[in-house]
């Protein structure tokens, strides 16, 4: 059973496209959603921290929201560049469950 | 700004031996840190949730006597793989909950197992 889940699992797109990244979870009564970004090899770097009691947060060209009425959050990266280019996970912080993440790359 | 360090970043070590792998809070206490493995192109899953002067809990399906946690300081856990077998070889990271609510990952540990 996937508690979290995210789509598409791979994404290639053009530089300067703006782009979603979906992330689903069984479970409406979370605590927080987190944002990461993985480089292959390396650790995890936290994007954008949601609160269970806020509906979004943005970063520069990065949007997050949450509706956990639905049990959706989405990542909204806006004009992406070849920098992008990485894994990004969305976890529930009520038990540390982490999606199998988005492949993302961005082409020059 | 809450920083995690990991250490060795990475380790090959010989079947039937011991690997620890050391996870640090620089600039934070930290009562509670997480260890995950992550294998090639798949997620993290959690392993084991550490508790400073308590035992951990572990995740259903992880042996507790293979993999010892020990979280003897509000700044320091350690994960010690025992007796490694070639299938323990993975990604291993660790994370501790930062000033904020939100968490901090360290950089990782590939252990390799020959």
């Amino acid at each position: 059973k996937q508690e979290v889940t995210q789509i598409p699992a791979a994404l290639s797109v053009p530089e300067g496209e703006n782009l979603v990244l979906n992330c689903s979870f069984t479970d409406s009564a979370i605590y927080n959603l987190q944002w990461f970004r993985q480089d292959p090899g390396k650790g995890l770097t936290s994007l954008l921290l949601i609160q269970s009691s806020q509906r979004e947060q943005t970063s520069g060209r990065l949007n997050a929201s949450l509706d956990k009425s639905s049990g959706r959050s989405t990542l909204y990266i806006a004009a992406s560049q070849p920098g992008d280019s990485a894994t990004y996970l969305c976890a529930r912080m009520k038990d540390m469950r982490f999606g199998a993440g988005t492949r993302l790359t961005v082409k020059p | 700004g809450a920083v995690v360090s990991q250490h060795p970043s990475w380790v090959i070590c010989k079947s039937g031996t011991s690997v620890k792998i050391e996870c640090r809070s620089l600039d934070f206490q930290a009562t509670t840190m997480f260890w995950y493995r992550q294998f090639p192109k798949q997620s993290l899953m959690l392993m084991a949730t550490s508790n400073e002067g308590s035992k951990a809990t572990y995740e259903q399906g992880v042996e507790k006597d293979k993999f010892l946690i020990n979280h003897a300081s509000l700044t320091l856990s350690t994960l010690t793989v025992t007796s490694a077998h070639p299938e323990d070889s993975s990604f291993y990271i660790c994370s501790a909950r930062g000033p904020g609510n939100g968490y901090t990952f360290g950089s990782g540990t590939r252990l390799t197992v020959v």
